[in-house]
């Protein structure tokens, strides 16, 4: 089954703990893109990659760092998370030609106390 | 003032009614339009996509992109208690590197 993974689905954590959100899919795609979702802000974008080793920030990049070493995977890191990061994260990826039709994962929800 | 513009509703109608969602946007370099749905506690999925001005039909789901109004609109007919989602429209430019996503659309459809 063609999908997008990520682990874990929800995590409680505190100020300044660093932590990795997993993202994977099994579809070959070449674009893979992480987005928060906050109420009335809708979903924006933290960081995209275009393909291996190629990454560049979105809209909110602040806080977060992201690699791709490997297709598949597009892990999302939060050296040191703060209150203000406590929000609903989204994986999505796509064919290169065609990042404005993304499939997105289920949603990790993350609280920061 | 956001790039994207969508009233948050809820939007409650009953079964089997013909429900309208629209989005406005300020950036004329918008060129492909999308309408997502997502379900409580899931990620959205793609529902409907077009690609500049006109219409597009897929079953009981109709978009609309009219671009000289900077207006999108999907339409639902004979609508579902299944279709009760969030609806959130996304759209890009040329360059294609990123959505911009409204904040969503509430729906309900009482049985």
């Amino acid at each position: 089954e063609a999908q997008v993974t990520q682990n874990p689905r929800y995590l409680i954590t505190v100020t300044g703990k660093k932590l990795t959100v997993t993202c994977s899919q099994n579809m070959n795609h070449e674009y893979m893109s992480w987005y928060r979702q906050d109420p009335g802000l809708g979903l924006r974008q933290i960081y995209y990659s275009m393909n291996v080793e190629v990454t560049d920030k979105g809209d909110v990049p602040e806080g977060y760092k992201v690699s791709r070493k490997e297709k598949r995977n597009f892990p999302l890191i939060l050296e040191s998370p703060s209150p203000n990061q406590t929000s609903l994260y989204f994986c999505a990826s796509s064919t290169s030609g065609r990042t404005d039709t993304q499939y997105f994962g289920p949603g990790t929800r993350l609280t920061v106390l | 003032q956001k790039e994207v513009e969508q009233d948050p509703g809820p939007l409650s109608v009953p079964e089997g009614a013909i429900v309208s969602l629209n989005c406005t946007y300020s950036n004329s370099a918008f060129q492909y339009f999308m309408w997502y749905r997502q379900y409580s506690r899931k990620g959205p999925e793609l529902l409907m996509y077009t690609y500049s001005s006109g219409n597009k039909e897929d079953g009981r789901f109709t978009a609309q992109v009219d671009k000289s109004s900077k207006y999108i609109s999907l339409f639902i007919r004979d609508s579902q208690p299944s279709d009760s989602a969030t609806y959130l429209c996304a759209m890009s430019g040329t360059g294609r590197r990123a959505l911009t996503f409204g904040s969503g659309t509430r729906l309900q459809v009482q049985p």
